[in-house]
């Protein structure tokens, strides 16, 4: 596989539920990313991994918890969530040090639905 | 810290017509800016970026955008619309804050093309 891989692609999840989505990226990439995209709403960073070294938590709340174990894979943990966090969760890496021309690549996203 | 700005949510063109999307950003530094393409339920697929080698950019599908530092614009434009364009747009800047360079992304443009 290529590119940026999102799984799964759907979830729907209970507020009392726990999952977890996964990010894996097989461009060599150091720095990964999760985003939030909800409707009519701006794409919102979430939380940024260099190294596998969080370097940036976006005021998100403590209902999602991110885990990056090495360069590759990207997990965002969710628990007790609420219907407004039904957003696309989409996850991008990126090469740093590369200067800040270079450009994230993105998955395709998971698409969650909290009932 | 960075952002740019996308006037107008929705475009709509005819087939064949010239698309000009448009991006404006706030920089106190030399930006580095991108233009996005998403499709329904899929990730954002990179069209071109500037990264200050030349003005005029050249990306995918026929897309170009040109960078004006005196307008602080990167409009996006392609000489004649095809059915397959229609998508959401977006614009970014990469900013660089704890060490790591981030993403920030515009409101995003819906472009409708009518047959």
């Amino acid at each position: 596989e290529t590119g940026v891989t999102q799984t799964p692609r759907h979830l729907v999840m209970g507020m009392t539920n726990k999952k977890s989505l996964k990010c894996e990226q097989h461009l060599g990439h150091n720095a990964m990313y999760w985003y939030k995209q909800s409707a009519k709403k701006p794409l919102e960073l979430m939380f940024v991994y260099n190294f596998k070294e969080q370097t940036e938590n976006n005021s998100v709340p403590s209902r999602f918890s991110p885990e990056c174990p090495n360069s590759s894979h990207l997990f965002l943990h969710l628990h007790t969530l609420q219907p407004e966090d039904s957003a696309l969760y989409l996850c991008a890496s990126s090469q740093e040090g590369t200067g800040a021309g270079t450009e994230a690549f993105f998955g395709q996203g998971t698409r969650l639905t909290v009932v | 810290a960075q952002s740019v700005t996308q006037l107008g949510s929705h475009v709509s063109v005819s087939e064949g017509a010239l698309v000009l999307l448009r991006c404006n950003y706030s920089s106190s530094v030399p930006p580095y800016l991108f233009w996005y393409v998403q499709y329904p339920n899929q990730g954002l697929q990179l069209l071109l970026k500037y990264t200050s080698a030349a003005t005029l950019v050249k990306g995918i599908n026929g897309f170009e955008a040109e960078f004006k530092k005196s307008e602080t614009s990167f409009h996006l434009t392609k000489p004649s619309a095809h059915m397959s364009d229609a998508a959401e747009y977006f614009c970014a800047v990469s900013d660089r804050t704890s060490g790591t360079y981030k993403y920030i992304f515009g409101t995003g443009t819906r472009l409708k093309v009518l047959a």
